[in-house]
């Protein structure tokens, strides 16, 4: 079993929808979870990070973590073209191990 | 600007032919570290560095060397790359001893080995 699952897509959904992204995890060692955006030909940007379950919430942007299915999501309100990237969850072990690991990536398109 | 610049940006070489990637950061970060990103493999771990002079693999070393002689700099080196070294290749920078702290990732270098 892979430490992170995350489906590949692709995504497509019209602009103005909601959009949600998920990853599973095996590892219950994991605290930190992150969200990266990026976009085409560009480098992964951090999107969202959050400690532990729980929400946290950025403008049109949700992330959500649930430790005791091992899933996270990230929800994103009133979908906008420019927000047609691939999203790569990122989790790092508690203990200050810097090791990110990451998801394969969901790549979403949002049409107008 | 916070930034992490590696060069070049596309390259394209022949099989044996020794070439190394350039990165560098202008945060003071003390971890660095080099991906590879492949269509349905995602981001793996090349090597990493957690300060000067302190490297380590990744989960995907065979086949590529790192240095880290100054904090600001961690060149990737192919030493004799083979065409299945073709991907896109992402260097990356962080704090150390905050697994809050973002990673800060370059624009990425686009390696074709033929």
């Amino acid at each position: 079993q892979k430490e992170v699952e995350q489906d590949p897509g692709p995504l497509s959904v019209p602009e103005g929808a909601i959009v949600s992204l998920n990853c599973t995890y095996s590892n219950s060692a994991f605290q930190y979870f992150m969200w990266y955006r990026q976009y085409s030909r560009k480098g992964p940007e951090l999107l969202m990070y959050t400690y532990s379950s729980g929400n946290k919430e950025d403008g049109r942007f949700t992330a959500q973590v649930d430790k005791s299915s091992k899933y996270i999501s990230l929800f994103i309100r009133d979908s906008q073209p420019s927000d047609s990237a691939t999203y790569l969850c990122a989790m790092i072990r508690q203990g200050g191990s810097e090791k990110l690991v990451f998801g394969k990536g969901t790549k979403l398109t949002v049409n107008p | 600007e916070a930034q992490v610049t590696q060069n070049p940006r596309y390259l394209i070489t022949v099989t044996g032919k020794k070439l190394t990637v350039t990165c560098s950061q202008n945060m003071n970060h003390e971890y660095m570290s080099w991906y590879r990103q492949d269509p349905g493999l995602g981001l793996r771990q090349i090597y990493y560095s957690m300060n000067v002079e302190v490297t380590d693999k990744g989960d995907v070393p065979e086949g590529y060397k790192v240095s880290r002689k100054e904090k600001r700099n961690f060149p990737l080196i192919l030493e004799s790359p083979s065409p299945n070294q073709t991907s896109l290749y992402f260097c990356a920078s962080s704090l150390v001893g905050s697994a809050e702290t973002e990673a800060f990732f370059g624009q990425g270098t686009r390696l074709t080995v033929v």
